[in-house]
């Protein structure tokens, strides 16, 4: 079955120790993107990966890290997490990643993240 | 700064009627522009994508339109259904791979 999938699918953590919310995607597609969603502020891109190997900022991208070094997969990473980093996270991808024809998203089912 | 609106946070029909949801934005020159649906709890899942030279599309009971002079688009659901209820979502995209969302706008369709 097609799919995203993210790991966890809920976690609770304590301020500043460091977590990996794992991406996969079994679809072969060449981009990737991550985003949070808070009540009121709708869904906010993080980053973004047009292909392996390449990565660049979204909206809000403070206080995150992604890689990208193989094309299924595409972690992101908090250093230090914060309480305002308490949030829903989504992460997707599409089939192709080169300027002109991305196309739909297929997104995740969610990481819930709350940091105290 | 890029801002995107879509027109109140939740819209109330009747079933059999046409639902017509609104996203408007400024400062930006998408490339072209996609509609979602989201359900509580889950992620959002693609319904319709316009391009930046594309007026209209359709699909099935669902019709987008697209206005770049009025940096607008609608978003119709007809005979709609109590199962069409939802937030639905615009994502406004350009070619270098950025995505913007809106809030979203939640329809409820009554029986």
């Amino acid at each position: 079955e097609a799919q995203v999938t993210q790991n966890p699918r809920y976690l609770i953590t304590v301020t500043g120790k460091k977590l990996t919310v794992t991406c996969s995607q079994n679809m072969n597609h060449e981009y990737m993107s991550w985003y949070r969603q808070d009540p009121g502020l709708g869904l906010r891109q993080i980053y973004y990966s047009m292909n392996v190997e390449v990565t660049d900022k979204g909206d809000v991208p403070e206080g995150y890290k992604v890689s990208r070094k193989e094309k299924r997969n595409f972690p992101l990473i908090l250093e230090s997490p914060s309480p305002n980093q308490t949030s829903l996270y989504f992460c997707a991808s599409s089939r192709e990643g080169q300027p002109g024809s991305q196309e739909t998203q297929y997104f995740g089912p969610g990481t819930r993240l709350l940091v105290l | 700064s890029q801002k995107i609106e879509q027109n109140s946070e939740a819209l109330n029909i009747q079933e059999g009627k046409t639902a017509t949801l609104t996203c408007n934005y400024t400062n930006y020159s998408p490339a072209y522009l996609q509609w979602y649906r989201q359900d509580p709890g889950r992620g959002p899942v693609f319904l319709l994508l316009i391009r930046e030279n594309e007026k209209e599309k359709r699909k099935e009971r669902l019709k987008v339109t697209f206005d770049t002079t009025l940096k607008q688009s609608l978003f119709h659901i007809t005979a709609s259904q109590p199962a069409d209820s939802a937030t639905y979502l615009c994502a406004l995209n350009t070619n270098a791979g950025k995505s913007t969302f809106g809030d979203g706008t939640t329809l409820t369709v009554k029986p």
